[in-house]
């Protein structure tokens, strides 16, 4: 699976949009970028996920650029408790993978008032 | 269910005591994953189930580390002799198909091993 890199912080007032960035240079053609969050120790959440077009859902948006090689999740109204450590995985979705998630990371995301 | 139980919450154990974990997955999930996080932003697959058969098992460690699925009970994660660097929140998944974006955490069980 490609490695991911993400800032390890970083702060967002509340209510203005955030951008996580995510830089998966050695990314394959069949490998897909998934985002999830962890609030506060409770289990990981899944947010979305994409291969090379913009995705959008009810939670976030995800920009995948045209090389692939990078991604950000945008929150674009971030309020407290978007307040969570924020992990961009890239991984196949061949089905003999077995599904397990490999964290790197994160990015530690803190919505100020 | 609509949510993943995990018992007990926290689990108090003295190094070399047994630590049993046990995960309820989501009604008609049938796929189970097991992870732990040690420090806070690390996390490691341990092992998978599809029903009560072993997924994956390379994450398991081979010494000490144990988990079973059996039909109509929770799926269980054990740990004989426990030692100090077991100490971590261990998270159990569910799944309906193995796909990435479709597993469901639940809160959590925290080890602490003293």
């Amino acid at each position: 699976d490609a490695k991911t890199t993400q800032p390890p912080s970083m702060d967002c007032a509340e209510g203005r949009a955030a951008n996580l960035p995510c830089n998966h240079s050695t990314i394959s053609g069949n490998e897909y970028v998934y985002w999830y969050r962890q609030i506060h120790s409770q289990g990981p959440q899944y947010i979305i996920h994409g291969l090379k077009n913009n995705e959008t859902n009810e939670m976030a948006s995800l920009i995948i650029t045209e090389d692939r090689k990078s991604s950000t999740l945008i929150l674009p109204h971030a309020t407290l408790r978007d307040t969570a450590v924020y992990y961009c995985i890239v991984m196949v979705r061949e089905w003999n993978q077995g599904g397990k998630l490999i964290f790197g990371q994160g990015t530690e995301l803190s919505v100020k008032p | 269910g609509e949510e993943v139980a995990q018992t007990p919450k926290h689990l108090v154990r003295g190094e070399g005591q047994k630590a049993k974990l046990y995960c309820a997955p989501i009604k008609g999930h049938s796929y189970v994953f097991w992870y732990q996080q040690v420090l806070k932003n690390e996390f490691k697959f341990l092992i998978s189930f599809q029903n009560e058969n072993v997924f994956d098992e390379t994450g398991m460690p081979k010494e000490r580390f144990s988990a079973k699925c059996l039909p109509n009970s929770p799926c269980s994660l054990e740990i004989q002799a426990t030692k100090l660097e077991d100490s971590a929140v261990y998270f159990c998944a569910s799944s309906q198909r193995v796909e990435v974006h479709e597993q469901y955490f639940g809160p959590g069980t925290r080890l602490t091993v003293t």
